[in-house]
């Protein structure tokens, strides 16, 4: 597609519910990053994937994160057992090989309830 | 571990006028990389600038220049002749040069609202 693509765009669950979100960055960029953005604040770093790997993952929070990217494109990020502090602006950026831009999708809103 | 501060949660201006946007930040690399992105309601971060630490000169793309002050690690935002669509949320970010596992990631300011006023 034309650009970073995140679904859903919005999510509301309840406590302790699973939700899966989803990226699709741009076509031919292999590098991949997930921030989320609390309100009112800057996007922390959660992970970031080369390829189908994840090259680092410093940011995940505790191991109710996890985020797979199993073809080296699509990427999808998993949280167990949402808590209510999880709520948050998930955002996925792509970065282009060639200039080192960032693209960004407009993000999932979750809101854990 | 590099950390960037925006100091002004909130800026106004009046459409047509200027006003600058301030981001500090702190480091021990000596190369990398400092962006303005905006954040419009879209939630989507938009790349507004962009200046490499090893030039001197500071970086300009049309009504937007920055006032990069390497040695005071100052990085500021001037966004002249205002727009009504410059209202937005200002993200300050740094990124290091260096490759490793960690290239290209950035770190975020706390951000600072611009309203424009007509």
């Amino acid at each position: 597609g034309a650009g970073v693509s995140q679904t859903p765009s919005n999510k509301v669950t309840e406590k302790g519910k699973y939700v899966e979100l989803r990226c699709d960055p741009i076509s031919g960029h292999t590098a991949l990053y997930w921030y989320r953005q609390s309100l009112g604040q800057g996007p922390e770093f959660l992970i970031y994937f080369q390829g189908t790997g994840a090259a680092d993952d410093s940011g995940l929070p505790n191991d109710r994160f996890f985020a797979v990217r199993p073809e080296g494109s699509v990427s999808t990020l998993k949280i167990q057992r949402t808590e209510r502090g999880d709520s948050a602006v998930y955002l996925c950026a792509s970065r282009d090989r060639n200039t080192g831009e960032l693209f960004f999708g407009e993000g999932s809103r979750l809101t854990v309830l | 571990a590099q950390t960037v501060t925006q100091s002004q949660p909130e800026m106004s201006v009046q459409e047509a006028e200027t006003v600058t946007l301030s981001c500090t930040y702190d480091t021990s690399e000596s190369d990398y990389y400092l962006f303005w992105y905006k954040q419009p309601p879209s939630r989507q971060m938009i790349l507004v600038i962009r200046q490499e630490a090893y030039k001197q000169q500071n970086a300009t793309e049309n009504r937007f220049s920055v006032n990069f002050q390497k040695a005071a690690k100052s990085f500021s935002l001037k966004i002249s002749d205002s727009q009504l669509g410059d209202a937005a949320m200002y993200f300050c970010a740094y990124r290091s040069r260096s490759g490793g596992t960690s290239y290209g990631k950035l770190t975020f300011g706390q951000g600072t609202i611009l309203t424009v006023h007509p």
